[in-house]
């Protein structure tokens, strides 16, 4: 498997514009989760889905987010409208189970956000 | 209180030197927890999973859990210049969600 995939690698948009971040998950991972990631805040959970349904989306920042899972092996995490401060590393990861031994969330590369 | 706190650093140690990382979490129920490295510019890839009080070793590292005092570490043993990197720790709160929390982690330098 090729791990999970995220694209774009890098994003500039201007303030004000829609950004659409995308996250394909590992194969057969029952969870996916989208993590926010800045120098002052670290690696913040935004929101997690459990077989394609959202569970938790208590650390999405504002309605200007959203998130969806339209199937196992897509997810988008879209901004509108963007703004300065949402500026960061958007981490998306994937895991087969929470519980038990042997848990492990495995990570995208990221997608690095600016906004100008 | 955040719930997972970890001391920023940077914490420097001499190669071969055994490097202490340190964490503590607010939420007793907290049930698993976990150890990541993240290279700069990189993505958090998991080193140290630990599930029950005491210590876990994998090689140069050990997790060591104490549920009473909520205090989680990280050591690691024959520190190498590879080793620099920021170490997060990471917790699932307690119950039915899961909620893989991270502190903000510990920049660690090994210095040749």
């Amino acid at each position: 498997d090729a791990g999970v995939i995220q694209s774009p690698r890098h994003e500039v948009t201007e303030m004000g514009q829609e950004v659409t971040l995308r996250c394909k998950p590992i194969s057969g991972h029952d969870y996916l989760f989208w993590y926010r990631q800045t120098m002052m805040r670290g690696l913040e959970l935004l929101i997690y889905f459990n077989n394609n349904v959202p569970i938790d989306d208590s650390g999405m920042p504002e309605d200007r987010f959203s998130a969806k899972m339209p199937n196992a092996s897509f997810s988008t995490l879209k901004i509108q409208p963007s703004e300065p401060r949402d500026s960061a590393v958007y981490f998306c990861a994937s895991s087969p189970s929470p519980w038990g031994e042997n848990t492990e969330a495995f990570f995208g590369q990221g997608t690095r956000l600016t906004v100008v | 209180q955040k719930e997972v706190e970890q001391n920023s650093g940077p914490l420097s140690v001499p190669e071969g030197a055994i490097a202490s990382l340190n964490c503590t979490y607010s939420d007793r129920g907290s049930q698993s927890f976990f150890w990541y490295r993240q290279y700069s510019g990189k993505s958090p890839e998991l080193i140290m999973f630990i599930y029950s009080n005491g210590d876990k070793e994998d090689g140069r590292f050990t997790a060591q859990l104490n549920k009473a005092s909520q205090y989680v570490s990280l050591l690691i043993r024959d520190s190498q210049p590879s080793d620099s990197a920021t170490y997060l720790c990471a917790v699932i709160s307690g119950g039915s969600n899961y909620k893989l929390t991270f502190g903000k982690g510990t920049l660690l330098t090994v210095n040749p």
